[in-house]
């Protein structure tokens, strides 16, 4: 029972590199999001989607982009790495609807730009 | 200001004690309010939820809401040390898209 898979744990990254984070899950769920959390700040979501192939701006999308190509797998991307970008990534998902919208974390990715 | 605010703590109990945690919110349009435990370096994990105003048990664990208020409560009964964790207040007006809105996280550290 995997549940949310996030891959890679931890990265270092010089200031202007480009990387890809990845969330993957298996509850067969509509919904994903990616938040970032940073102390004292909760939970800040960047970026969501509502089903393959939409994605929608959460509350810090600047700097970040998305796609949900295939229903189980939602992509984070820094086109340009800045220091601001430091943080710990979580990807979450849950099934839709208003009805007890229980959202499934995964790990966390830790990411340090340096 | 923050649309949801909550005590960053430490909060720090003897074993066996009452957890007390709160959070307040200015939207009133939330209607979902939800508490998420998270331990170090770990994804938050649900551990209560509740919709509209009222309580709810489960367990050691009572969830109050009081949208008159806009304050929400966890108490934590019987506090173990396994307890020691970052607990999260999270809210959701119900909209499309379900985006919860997290407070800041309370520290608890429950000491042997």
């Amino acid at each position: 029972n995997a549940g949310v898979t996030q891959t890679p744990k931890f990265r270092v990254l010089k200031t202007g590199q480009s990387m890809t984070l990845l969330c993957a899950q298996d509850m067969n769920h509509e919904y994903m999001y990616w938040y970032r959390q940073d102390p004292g700040m909760g939970l800040r979501l960047i970026h969501y989607s509502v089903g393959e192939g939409t994605t929608a701006k959460g509350e810090v999308p600047d700097g970040y982009n998305v796609s949900r190509l295939k229903k189980q797998n939602f992509l984070l991307g820094l086109e340009s790495a800045a220091p601001s970008q430091t943080s710990v990534y979580f990807c979450a998902s849950d099934s839709g609807g208003l009805a007890k919208n229980i959202q499934y974390f995964g790990a966390g990715t830790r990411l340090s730009v340096l | 200001q923050k649309e949801v605010e909550q005590d960053p703590g430490p909060l720090s109990v003897p074993e066996g004690a009452i957890v007390s945690l709160n959070c307040t919110y200015s939207n009133s349009a939330f209607q979902y309010f939800m508490w998420y435990r998270q331990y170090s370096r770990k994804g938050p994990e649900l551990l209560m939820y509740t919709y509209s105003s009222g309580n709810k048990e489960d367990g050691r664990f009572t969830a109050q809401v009081d949208k008159s208020s806009k304050y929400i409560s966890l108490f934590i009964r019987d506090s173990q040390p396994s307890d020691s964790a970052t607990y999260l207040c999270a809210m959701s007006a119900g909209a499309a898209g379900n985006k919860l809105t997290f407070g800041g996280g309370t520290r608890v550290l429950v000491k042997p």
